[in-house]
């Protein structure tokens, strides 16, 4: 089947760093996206990926991509509560896009 | 910016009432697409359109049916809302492959549409 497995729920203390992983199924898949919803909001574009690289950084953002393991992973450094959302990895195999279940980032103080 | 909109932020119908959720995109977009959210289950497909008066099944259609009379609007129809359609209803666009240089298969999202059925 075409699952994206992620951990449902994740609990960060404020200005530790926050690591959310995801596993996605298709090694077509050209890019790989993580997406961001905040409360009350539809989804939006946080980051992404592309298939022929193993990192990207953006600012706070770190994108760790194996492919060998099908293994994505996005940190976020200097966690703030601004970050409390839920993170959705997507894979895009065959001109689609999947999105895995997303992740519950809770912020402790 | 690209903006999508959704008629509604909430909406409370009863059992076996006709339910329309209104889509709206400015970016001339080919592809637009319905999911409903819940929790524990994630984002699931419901049904999408890579053009005008065309419409693709997802994962979840029964129970649902969409139109798209132009490009810039996408309907879901609930024919006889029941409770277990009650959730997160969320419209999202995209550029075809081809149809811009951008990044291929983002999606765009718009705000959601909380359906309560009673």
């Amino acid at each position: 089947g075409e699952d994206v497995e992620q951990s449902l729920f994740l609990s960060v203390r404020e200005g530790d760093s926050s690591v959310i992983n995801c596993t996605y199924t298709d090694s077509s898949s050209t890019y790989l996206y993580w997406y961001k919803q905040e409360p009350g909001a539809g989804l939006q574009l946080l980051t992404y990926i592309f298939s022929n690289m193993d990192m990207k950084q953006d600012q706070r953002l770190t994108v760790l991509l194996n492919k060998k393991d099908k293994h994505l992973s996005l940190r976020i450094a200097d966690t703030q509560t601004g970050d409390s959302a839920i993170y959705f990895c997507a894979e895009t195999p065959d001109d689609k896009i999947i999105f895995g279940k997303g992740t519950r980032l809770h912020i402790l103080p | 910016d690209v903006k999508v909109t959704q008629s509604s932020r909430y909406l409370v119908k009863r059992t076996g009432e006709k339910v329309f959720l209104e889509c709206v995109q400015d970016m001339d977009h080919e592809n637009m697409f319905w999911y409903r959210q819940d929790p524990g289950l994630g984002l699931r497909l419901i049904y999408f359109s890579y053009d005008v008066k065309m419409k693709e099944k997802g994962d979840i259609p029964e129970g649902y049916s969409v139109s798209r009379e132009k490009k810039e609007r996408f309907s879901l129809i609930l024919e006889s809302a029941s409770t277990n359609q009650t959730s997160m209803y969320l419209c999202a666009s995209s550029f075809s492959e081809g149809q811009s240089l951008l990044l291929p298969y983002e999606q765009y999202f718009g705000p959601g549409t909380r359906l309560t059925v009673t």
